[in-house]
């Protein structure tokens, strides 16, 4: 099973600051990686596919980049709306597999 | 536009069972993929399993094997996520989602709470 590790757990930052979420993969996935975002009570969302692909309707402000077992997801200038948790998710594999969470949160 | 809608939620007695189902509507059933996703409170999302209709493959995570039977219903655009020997562990909310439009989960259901009980 492909482990995923996510990092930092918890990211505090003001908003219009920039954030830098990492996820690292136990085994190369090449670039079969997604990020989510999920808020309180909410279903998660997709915002990146295939490592650096925005998904429809994503504000250009969400970036990511990797590949092989480092990934990155960029926010570039945080608004009120981007508080909440991300998640990385490998779909190179089976079982596929989620990172623990990020959660970005107001500093 | 695909909408997953599940069914409500649910309380259990520890050693039973549940089925939770996840209803599909807009575009063509047969070519998703439906895979189920868990929730325990506080935490993160746990892959489960997935059922690919138009091959009839079905994979299960490790961690369930055993305990988790994943179907379709064709006709009538229905997926189901059973799962047996509930401890209390599993209390969480479960998400059916599909991709679509691109190669990881676009489309989610609303989730269903399951809440086990001794």
């Amino acid at each position: 099973e492909i482990m995923m590790t996510q990092s930092p757990a918890t990211l505090s930052v003001s908003p219009g600051e920039r954030a830098t979420l990492s996820c690292r993969v136990s085994q190369g996935v090449g670039a079969k990686l997604a990020w989510y975002q999920q808020k309180p009570g909410q279903a998660p969302r997709l915002l990146i596919y295939d490592a650096s692909t925005r998904a429809t309707g994503i504000p250009a402000r969400f970036g990511g980049s990797g590949s092989g077992t480092e990934f990155t997801l960029t926010i570039s200038s945080l608004q009120s709306e981007d508080f909440a948790v991300y998640y990385c998710q490998q779909y190179n594999d089976w079982p596929r597999t989620f990172g623990q969470g990020t959660k970005v949160e107001f500093k | 536009q695909v909408q997953l809608v599940q069914s409500g939620p649910e309380v259990k007695k520890s050693g039973s069972s549940v089925k939770v189902s996840c209803k599909a509507s807009g575009g063509t059933f047969s070519s998703y993929a439906i895979s189920w996703v868990r929730q325990a409170p506080g935490q993160g999302l746990e892959w489960m399993g997935g059922i690919i209709p138009i091959f009839g493959t079905v994979t299960y995570a490790p961690k369930f094997q055993g305990r988790v039977t994943i179907t379709v219903d064709g006709p009538t655009s229905t997926g189901y996520m059973d799962l047996t020997s509930l401890r209390s562990e599993d209390t969480a909310v479960y998400y059916c989602a599909t991709y679509v439009d691109t190669t990881a989960y676009d489309y989610w259901g609303q989730g269903t709470l399951v809440t086990v009980s001794s």
